[in-house]
């Protein structure tokens, strides 16, 4: 079975100074992540997706991750992070293999302050 | 205007009620997904749709139902089964290589 696993449920970073979001992944074949971000009682925004290609994958607002796939990580990075970054942020993967299954991970909160 | 157009916004029902969200896309796209959302427990997969008229149970069906009659539709029914349904529901769509696009939610509240 398919999984994701985002071990903070809240990271606190000023602004001003990079934030890291983890993200660890499990699949039998070989995955599709993404990262989201949520604002309160809205659906979900898409910031990048790793399907293939370079690890490091470039997103919406000056995001990035990593895809590892010895360590199974996706992380999310930012070099600067803006009070405005202050989210709900998800991590989900798709196994090629099964094609459509999606699952998310329970979500870490970011606190960014001045 | 494209996109994933839930309704409605707002519902609320009443003990031992069936209920039905709607779920309707113009993005063309094949497959289709209804979540739930707690407080904590991030976005839990009730079910998922790859092709009209098949659809697969995923990791809380208990108490649910869907119909993919059409490829623009993907109604979830909230039988009286769920003990606990209030939340927040989430469907979204995507296609093979895609990311998923999300509609803006329902918040179902028992009263």
């Amino acid at each position: 079975a398919q999984s994701v696993a985002q071990p903070e449920d809240q990271v606190n970073v000023a602004e001003g100074n990079p934030l890291t979001v983890k993200c660890t992944y499990s699949v039998s074949g070989n995955p599709y992540l993404f990262w989201y971000v949520q604002y309160p009682n809205r659906g979900l925004q898409f910031l990048l997706k790793y399907i293939t290609g370079d690890n490091l994958v470039k997103g919406s607002y000056g995001f990035e991750a990593e895809f590892n796939k010895s360590q199974t990580s996706f992380h999310l990075k930012k070099p600067s992070a803006l009070v405005s970054d202050s989210a709900l942020y998800f991590c989900a993967v798709r196994d090629t293999g099964t094609a459509s299954k999606l699952t998310f991970g329970t979500g870490t909160r970011l606190q960014v302050t001045l | 205007d494209g996109g994933i157009t839930q309704s409605p916004k707002y519902l609320f029902r009443k003990e031992g009620q069936n209920v039905t969200l709607s779920c309707e896309q113009n993005l063309n796209h094949d497959a289709m997904y209804w979540y739930r959302q707690d407080p904590g427990q991030g976005l839990r997969l009730i079910y998922y749709s790859q092709i009209v008229n098949d659809f697969q149970k995923g990791d809380i069906a208990e108490g649910y139902s869907v119909s993919r009659e059409k490829k623009e539709s993907f109604p979830l029914t909230v039988t009286s089964a769920q003990k606990n349904p209030t939340a927040f529901y989430l469907c979204a769509t995507a296609d093979r290589d895609t990311e998923a696009f999300f509609g803006q939610g329902t918040r179902l509240t028992v009263v």
